[in-house]
């Protein structure tokens, strides 16, 4: 079955703990990226990959890292959480940017 | 920078009535997507248009694609409480063609 998994679904943690949501697509995309969606601000994009080694950030790159070591990971990471980085995270996929994407079922990150 | 703008913002309506939700980006797009978000889920792909003054229809839902290929619309006819959720268009944008989506709009369906 053509998916893109993330871990985890929920995580509360506190400020300043490192934490890293994994994502995982199996259709062989070249094409990944984050968002975060906030109430009111739709889907904000924070960083994306065209292709495996090739991330570029997005509009609210701030805070985040992300790496494109094989074609079918993009993990996100946050090095220094902080509260205002509680949101509703998703993880999507595409064959090439531009193109319709597969999302993630969501990570809810509270940041405490 | 290039955006995407969705008018309403929340919609209302008794089940029955007929629902549409408006898109309109800054720039010419090459296409246009749409995705329905149900409460809870995650943003589902539903179409993408092409053409423009391209017109598709899934069911009850219709989707526009404008002449100038800078808005579109989505109409649903006799809405059903399963169309409750959040609407989003997108379109690609930038060198890089990443997508960028619109605020979205959320339908909410009185029984």
């Amino acid at each position: 079955e053509a998916q893109v998994t993330q871990n985890p679904r929920y995580l509360i943690t506190v400020t300043g703990k490192k934490l890293t949501v994994t994502c995982s697509q199996n259709m062989n995309h070249e094409y990944m990226s984050w968002y975060r969606q906030d109430p009111g601000l739709g889907l904000r994009q924070i960083y994306y990959s065209m292709n495996v080694e090739v991330t570029d950030k997005g509009d609210v790159p701030e805070g985040y890292k992300v790496s494109r070591k094989e074609k079918r990971n993009f993990p996100l990471i946050l090095e220094s959480p902080s509260p205002n980085q509680t949101s509703l995270y998703f993880c999507a996929s595409s064959f090439t940017g531009g193109q319709p994407q597969h999302f993630g079922d969501g990570t809810r990150l509270s940041i405490l | 920078g290039q955006q995407v703008m969705q008018i309403p913002q929340y919609q209302h309506v008794q089940e029955g009535e007929d629902f549409t939700t408006y898109c309109n980006s800054s720039t010419t797009l090459s296409n246009i997507q749409w995705y329905k978000q149900r409460p809870g889920g995650h943003p589902v792909f539903l179409i993408q248009l092409v053409k423009s003054g391209e017109v598709k229809k899934q069911k009850r839902l219709t989707f526009q694609f404008g002449e100038a290929k800078k808005n579109s619309s989505l109409h649903i006819t006799a809405t059903q409480t399963t169309d409750v959720g959040t609407y989003f268009c997108a379109g690609p944008g930038g060198a890089t063609n990443k997508l960028i989506f619109g605020t979205g709009t959320l339908l909410a369906v009185q029984p």
